[in-house]
């Protein structure tokens, strides 16, 4: 299995500064195809999780610009530019290279 | 607007089967990879496997000799069965979508339901 590990596991934040969340796997990720399968989802308090970004850094409609992702091969970073009291919840890397495997979470917190 | 609808019982006794319906509104099921996913209580989630609308399956490894999904595309409905469950198998169970080539990129999820084990 591709393990997904990432950190911190916590993360406290104070609104308007920025954020980082890590995220590496065991193997890279990717494909045969060229393309790599790296997926951020948001689970805020009581919800189901919600895609953020997908193949790394693409980012869905209707995300706010100040998150983005980036990285590759093994080593991957969501950045979040001024968090504000929404962003509060966990934050879960995904990867779809070798069947499918989550990252343990970040919880990101308001300080 | 696509919406996912998990149902089914709230309660299962151990060594018995988990069986749970996703409900798919305001959209085809035809065409894309349906998921089932898991969350226990407070911890991370976990694939458990997905089916396309012909009926191709993949599963989990760690899960795959207990688990069978199956779909009903007449009813837009697909399903989950986890055999043989323990205490571990408690959980909010998701289903969720993707479209082929997406890798896992779920873009839609259910609200979840949850499911817990025990005597």
């Amino acid at each position: 299995d591709v393990v997904m590990t990432q950190s911190p596991l916590s993360l406290p934040v104070t609104l308007g500064q920025p954020a980082s969340i890590s995220c590496r796997s065991s193997q890279s990720l990717v494909y045969s195809d060229g393309d790599t399968y790296l997926t951020w989802f948001q689970q805020r308090p009581g919800q189901s999780p919600r895609r953020l970004i997908y193949k790394v850094s693409n980012r869905d409609s209707g995300v706010p610009d100040r998150f983005s992702g980036s990285g590759s091969g093994t080593d991957f970073t969501l950045k979040i530019s001024r968090v504000e009291a929404e962003d509060v919840g966990v934050y879960y890397c995904m990867q779809g290279t070798h069947w499918y495997t989550f990252g343990q979470g970040t919880k990101l917190e308001i300080k | 607007q696509v919406q996912l609808q998990e149902s089914g019982p709230g309660l299962v006794k151990p060594s018995e089967t988990l069986s749970l319906t996703c409900t798919v509104s305001g959209g085809s099921i035809s065409n894309y990879y349906w998921s089932w996913i898991r969350q226990p209580p407070g911890k991370g989630l976990e694939w458990i496997g997905y089916i396309y609308n012909s009926g191709s399956t993949k599963y989990s490894p760690s899960l795959k000799s207990r688990v069978t999904i199956s779909v009903d595309t007449s009813k837009n409905q697909f399903f989950l069965k986890l055999s043989s469950v323990t205490a571990a198998d408690t959980a909010v169970y998701y289903c969720a979508r993707e479209r082929g080539g997406d890798h896992g990129a779920f873009d839609i999820w259910g609200q979840g339901t949850m499911v817990t084990v025990s005597s």
